[in-house]
């Protein structure tokens, strides 16, 4: 089956501690997102690839890096940077560049430093 | 720039009745397109309806429609006989043809449907 998925669903993290949440997609789109959601609050964009081995800063990307070497996986790393990266991260994708397409979300890992 | 606004943080509808989430936009772009998604207690990010700039007639999708006003630059979700499956939160977003493929998110309407 076509998708998005996102690993692992619950992370647990130290304080000072890096650490990656994975995001790979079979559905053959060029563009890839990585959002964040604090509890009841909308979405806030870290970081956009548009295609491969390129990416572009979304409105929070202090404390977080990507990499996109594969169409198919847009990793996401919390760096100890991070000051409360406590929250639920979505990642999506969406066909490139056509105002007319939806993006479909991954089920979203949801990373508590400890 | 870019943006959605969703005025009701929160609604309550009484089931099998009808509700309509506001969705209010700004945009410089003259192509674009509105999107609604629903996001339910477990935190997917289900995709409900479609309405493109230049559409004339209103998207419909089974009990979803958007009610597309666009000189009012508004985009308002309306949810037909509401079951108690439809409380979740929902979103509004946006894309423009300038900025390809970047998604603009309002901040959700926390919808709660009545027995």
């Amino acid at each position: 089956d076509g998708g998005i998925t996102q690993s692992p669903k619950y992370l647990f993290r130290k304080e000072g501690q890096n650490v990656t949440l994975s995001c790979e997609q079979n559905l053959n789109h060029d563009a890839m997102y990585w959002y964040r959601q604090d509890p009841g609050q909308g979405l806030r964009l870290i970081y956009y690839s548009q295609i491969v081995n390129d990416f572009q800063k979304g409105d929070i990307a202090e404390g977080y890096s990507v990499s996109r070497e594969k169409k198919e996986s847009f990793p996401l790393t919390v760096t100890s940077a991070q000051k409360n990266p406590t929250a639920f991260y979505l990642c999506a994708s969406s066909i490139g560049g056509l105002a007319g397409k939806t993006q479909y979300f991954g089920p979203g890992t949801r990373l508590t430093v400890l | 720039a870019q943006k959605i606004t969703q005025t009701q943080p929160g609604m309550f509808v009484q089931e099998k009745e009808a509700v309509t989430l506001d969705c209010t936009y700004d945009t410089s772009d003259q192509s674009y397109g509105l999107f609604w998604y629903k996001q339910p207690s477990s935190g997917e990010m289900i995709f409900l309806i479609y309405q493109g700039s230049y559409d004339e007639q209103n998207a419909t999708e089974g009990r979803y429609s958007l009610n597309f006003q666009k000189a009012r630059k508004s985009a308002n979700l309306v949810i037909s006989a509401s079951q108690l499956g439809d409380s979740a939160m929902y979103f509004c977003a946006m894309r423009g043809m300038n900025t390809g493929n970047q998604f603009y998110f309002g901040t959700g309407t926390s919808l709660t449907v009545i027995p």
